[in-house]
């Protein structure tokens, strides 16, 4: 079955940056697009961006390019999100999702990384 | 970017009532897309475009919808409904969530 294993937490001291991870199993990892999402605590969901594993292209939203940098590593079937500088406003769980057929949609959804920016 | 305005914002039902949340886009869009959240957990595929349910999902849940207008509709209300519920659409290149609706059991 589909599995998309995060960790649980993250503590980052504002400025220092994060690389958030996303092991993907039960699935060919190259064929579908990998996205995250954000969501504060007590609020909804906000699309960060994508990336296909099989050519790394890269579909940001640009209120987060210069915040979130997606990467992949094929040989471990690993999606990477590392954020830049990050201030309290980066405090957060982080999801990847992997799309749906069509790619419009998120079919599978990791647990999620709660991330604490704090000194 | 298309804005996803959901509608009610909080809800609550009696069992067996019927609930129809709202999901309105700014422009025209070809798909949409719900999730469900149950606190403290992942959001979970829901139905996906416009009208079919995801795996697991009961029978009682419905989508329909086209242009700007969709909707999310559980046909008689159950306890393990209680929940919010998100839309989601695609309109490359941004992909834009609804703020969602709180469903509580009355």
């Amino acid at each position: 079955q589909v599995q998309l294993q995060q960790p649980g937490a993250e503590l980052v001291r504002p400025g220092a940056s994060v690389k958030l991870s996303c092991k993907a199993s039960g699935y060919s990892f190259t064929s579908y697009w990998m996205n995250w999402v954000k969501q504060r605590p007590g609020q909804g969901l906000e699309w960060i961006g994508m990336i296909h594993p099989s050519d790394s292209e890269t579909r940001l939203n640009q209120k987060f390019k210069d915040k979130a940098t997606l990467t992949v590593d094929k040989s471990s079937s690993t999606a990477y999100m590392q954020l830049s500088s990050p201030t309290s406003e980066d405090s957060a769980v982080y999801y990847c999702a992997r799309s749906g057929g069509t790619g419009d949609w998120f079919a599978y959804w990791g647990q999620g990384t709660l991330v604490t920016v704090s000194a | 970017e298309i804005v996803l305005t959901q509608s009610p914002a909080i809800t609550a039902a009696s069992l067996g009532q019927k609930v129809t949340i709202t999901c309105s886009a700014s422009s025209s869009v070809s798909y949409m897309h719900w999730y469900q959240q149950k606190s403290g957990t992942s959001p979970k595929p829901w139905i996906y475009e416009i009208s079919k349910l995801a795996s697991g999902v009961p029978a009682r849940f419905s989508g329909s919808g086209s242009g700007t207008s969709y909707s999310l509709t559980i046909s008689s209300m159950e306890a393990e409904d209680a929940a919010i519920y998100y839309c989601q659409q695609w309109n490359y290149p941004l992909i834009t969530f609804g703020a969602g609706t709180k469903l509580e059991l009355k």
